[in-house]
């Protein structure tokens, strides 16, 4: 059974860094691209990045950019997103989320994002 | 700043037939945008129910189902079944810009 789960969560005051970690099991995770997506308490969801299978491509929302990176280690089946500059609209349930194949971009017909992990919580506040 | 606009709300009976919309503020959706339907219950992950605008998983209900409409992306629930109250959130790829966009999400009531 394919499995994702986030930790690194919690609370954390605004300018300050956080990395969340995102374990894979169940999946070939060095055959698959990962997202981050991200949800504030009560909204929608925002897609944050997403990382190719190799790690050779990545993909951020402008809310982010230049403040997040997202990377991965295939030998630990691991996905992270370390975030950098926190604000307080930052704050949001985030959640890592599998490629339907090796690239995190549209292409060919497949493209979803699925499964996903129960998230973890992050609060960014003074 | 790109926006997809989805009903913030929906109401239909069991056993009725109900369309969801997808808009974008670029202009029309094709299948080139590789529209994605979500669905999400209170205090639960996501799940996904459609791919590439009508793509099903093994998962889906028969009761869905994804179309390109009038410009827009559409999800079409037909039957439908209390089980099926919940959020549904669209999402579009943009190439040009290389980013993955989630429409606002539909409350589907059922009632």
């Amino acid at each position: 059974e394919v499995q994702l789960v986030e930790s690194g969560g919690g609370l954390i005051q605004p300018g300050r860094s956080l990395r969340l970690s995102c374990a894979a099991s169940g999946f070939t995770f060095y055959d698959y691209a990962m997202y981050w997506v991200r949800q504030a308490p009560g909204k929608g969801l925002e897609w944050v990045s997403g990382i190719s299978w190799n790690s050779d491509s990545t993909g951020y929302a402008d809310s982010v950019k230049g403040r997040f990176t997202i990377s991965r280690d295939n030998s630990k089946n691991s996905l992270y997103l370390q975030m950098n500059s926190l604000r307080t609209e930052d704050t949001a349930f985030y959640y890592c989320a599998k490629a339907a194949g090796a690239n995190w971009y549209g292409t060919g017909v497949y493209n979803w994002f699925d499964p996903w992990g129960p998230g973890t919580l992050v609060t960014v506040s003074s | 700043q790109t926006v997809v606009t989805q009903e913030p709300s929906l109401t239909v009976s069991p056993g009725g037939t109900v369309t969801l919309t997808c808009a974008s503020s670029t202009g029309a959706v094709t299948s080139g945008s590789y529209p994605n339907w979500l669905q999400q219950k209170p205090g639960q992950a996501p799940r996904a129910l459609i791919y590439s605008t009508s793509n099903k998983y093994s998962w889906t209900p028969a009761r869905f189902s994804g179309s390109l409409l009038g410009g827009k992306a559409a999800l079409t629930v037909s039957g439908v079944q209390p089980e099926d109250e919940a959020d549904y959130y669209c999402l579009l790829y943009y190439g040009g810009g290389q980013v993955w966009v989630f429409g606002g999400g539909t409350k589907l009531t059922v009632l």
